[in-house]
C-alpha cells in the first residue's frame, strides 16, 4: 500500500541549531515528493519539490530536501534553524495521479 | 501569479444545518481542484477532486457534496452537517499538466456544535 511516515511527532531544536525532519514513503511508482509548512490555522505553503534530477533539491526559506531512492527517503533539512520555522511540516507524494499521500506531519518547536 | 481564496474562514453551525464553503482560484485556467479535511494530529484526507466544471469524484463517501459551477470555483456542501464535520477544511489547485505541486488556500476553521 502507499503510504508515507513521518516518524518524529515532535521535534525541538534551539535557535541556530541544525534541523532534520524525516519521510519515509512506500510508493510502486516513480515518485514526486514535496515538503509543505503549516503554520497554526493557516494553510500549506510549499517549501520544495522532486520531480527528478538532481537528488539535492533547495527551496524556500533555507530548506532543502535530499532523494534517496534506495532508503526511500526525502529528509528536509536546514542548518540553522530561526525561531520563525516553529511550524507543522508535512511531506507528501504522487505519482503524477491525481491522488496525493500525506504524512501525518511533525510539529517543530524552535527555542530561543 | 496565482492566488487561492477561501471563505469563510471560520464557520460554527449546529448539527443538523446546512454547510456551503467556497474555494475560487485567480490567475490560471482549466486548474484541477481538491478539497481536503484535516484533523488533528493526522494527515489530510482527500473528500474530493476536479478536473473540469461539472466533473467530481469522491474519496469518502459522507454526507458532503462538492460542485463546480465555474472554473475555478469550488464548492463543498451538505444537507445536514454531523458533528464529526468539525475540522480544518483545505481547498487545493494544481496545474493539469507539467509540475505536480498543489498550492493551498488558508482554509476555513468548522465547528459544528
Amino acid at each position: 500500500a502507499q503510504s508515507v511516515t513521518q516518524p518524529d511527532i515532535h521535534i525541538t531544536v534551539s535557535e541556530g541549531a541544525s534541523l532534520e525532519l524525516r519521510c519515509n514513503y512506500s510508493y510502486g511508482a516513480t515518485p514526486y515528493l514535496f515538503w509543505y509548512v503549516q503554520s497554526p490555522g493557516q494553510g500549506l505553503q510549499l517549501l520544495l519539490k522532486y520531480f527528478s534530477g538532481d537528488t539535492l533539491v533547495q527551496g524556500i526559506k533555507g530548506f532543502e530536501a535530499e532523494f534517496k531512492r534506495s532508503q526511500s527517503s526525502f529528509n528536509l533539512r536546514k542548518p540553522s534553524v530561526h525561531w520563525s520555522d516553529a511550524a507543522e511540516y508535512f511531506c507528501a507524494v504522487t505519482s503524477g495521479t491525481y491522488k496525493y499521500i500525506f504524512g501525518t506531519g511533525t510539529r517543530l518547536k524552535v527555542l530561543a | 501569479s496565482q492566488t487561492i481564496h477561501q471563505w469563510p474562514a471560520t464557520l460554527v453551525q449546529p448539527v443538523g444545518s446546512p454547510l456551503s464553503l467556497e474555494c475560487t482560484v485567480e490567475g490560471t485556467s482549466n486548474p484541477n481542484l481538491y478539497w481536503y479535511r484535516q484533523a488533528a494530529g493526522r494527515g489530510l484526507q482527500l473528500l474530493f477532486y476536479s478536473v473540469g466544471i461539472g466533473q467530481i469524484s469522491s474519496e469518502v463517501p459522507q454526507n458532503l457534496s462538492a460542485s463546480r459551477p465555474q472554473d475555478r470555483q469550488f464548492i463543498l456542501s451538505s444537507k445536514k452537517l454531523l458533528l464529526s464535520d468539525s475540522g480544518f477544511y483545505l481547498c487545493a489547485w494544481r496545474r493539469t499538466s507539467g509540475t505536480r505541486e498543489q498550492y493551498f488556500g488558508p482554509g476555513t476553521r468548522l465547528t459544528v456544535t
